[in-house]
């Protein structure tokens, strides 16, 4: 069985582009969630994702937003980007009901 | 906002040698998780641990929660150069909270 996969696995930005990044979860996982890793804050939650709707969203400003598609996979944009948002983002997916997550190797985000 | 905490921050043993983690949270729980993550990788779970339960074991890993105490620990035992690596814990809280939430984490060196 596959497992999480994220793309692209690296990027580089400039101040002011906008990044999107994808997730393509494990076969049958319907939920998807996205965190934010940095040196400094850590592992941040942003948002998860089940079946296409958001069921909880983290204390992120709005330049930071996601969606699901009805295959499961899974998006997150970020628009105006500030030299802050260099980070490792991670997507993970879970079974309904189970409440281990399964990571993806994550994207790292550089922001010049 | 980070709900557990992990201690210590960085740890340093040999080979064979037993090595205990510890994690703090300060809300209610539903679930409590450990989390292993290897130099910029995707996290990997290890294992989950009940409110309800008090202790678990998977192979080497040894998780025990207090619910009183609001605290965790990790043990592993006999570990090897393999184990080196950032233990996490993250703790989910019931109802409609969809998300985990991550301490920072314990730098854990195994020296051959």
């Amino acid at each position: 069985k596959a497992g999480v996969t994220q793309t692209p696995r690296y990027l580089i930005k400039t101040r002011g582009q906008q990044v999107t990044l994808s997730c393509s979860p494990i076969s049958g996982h319907r939920s998807v969630s996205w965190y934010q890793q940095t040196p400094g804050q850590g592992l941040q939650f942003l948002f998860e994702y089940f079946s296409e709707t958001q069921r909880n969203k983290g204390n992120f400003p709005g330049r930071f937003s996601g969606r699901q598609f009805s295959n499961s996979r899974s998006e997150m944009n970020v628009s105006t980007l500030e030299l802050g948002d260099s980070a490792l983002y991670l997507c993970a997916s879970s079974r309904q009901g189970s409440g281990e997550l399964f990571f993806g190797e994550g994207s790292r985000l550089t922001v010049l | 906002s980070q709900q557990g905490e992990e201690d210590p921050q960085a740890l340093s043993i040999q080979e064979g040698e037993n090595a205990t983690m510890n994690c703090s949270y300060k809300t209610s729980i539903n679930n409590l998780q450990w989390y292993r993550q290897n130099s910029g990788r995707g996290l990997v779970h290890l294992i989950l641990i009940r409110s309800n339960e008090r202790e678990k074991h998977s192979g080497r890993l040894r998780v025990t929660l207090d619910t009183s105490k609001k605290s965790s620990s990790l043990l592993i035992t006999a570990s090897r150069a393999a184990d080196t690596a950032s233990y996490f814990c993250a703790t989910r809280s019931g109802g409609s909270n969809y998300k985990l939430t991550f301490g920072k984490g314990t730098l854990l060196t195994v020296n051959p």
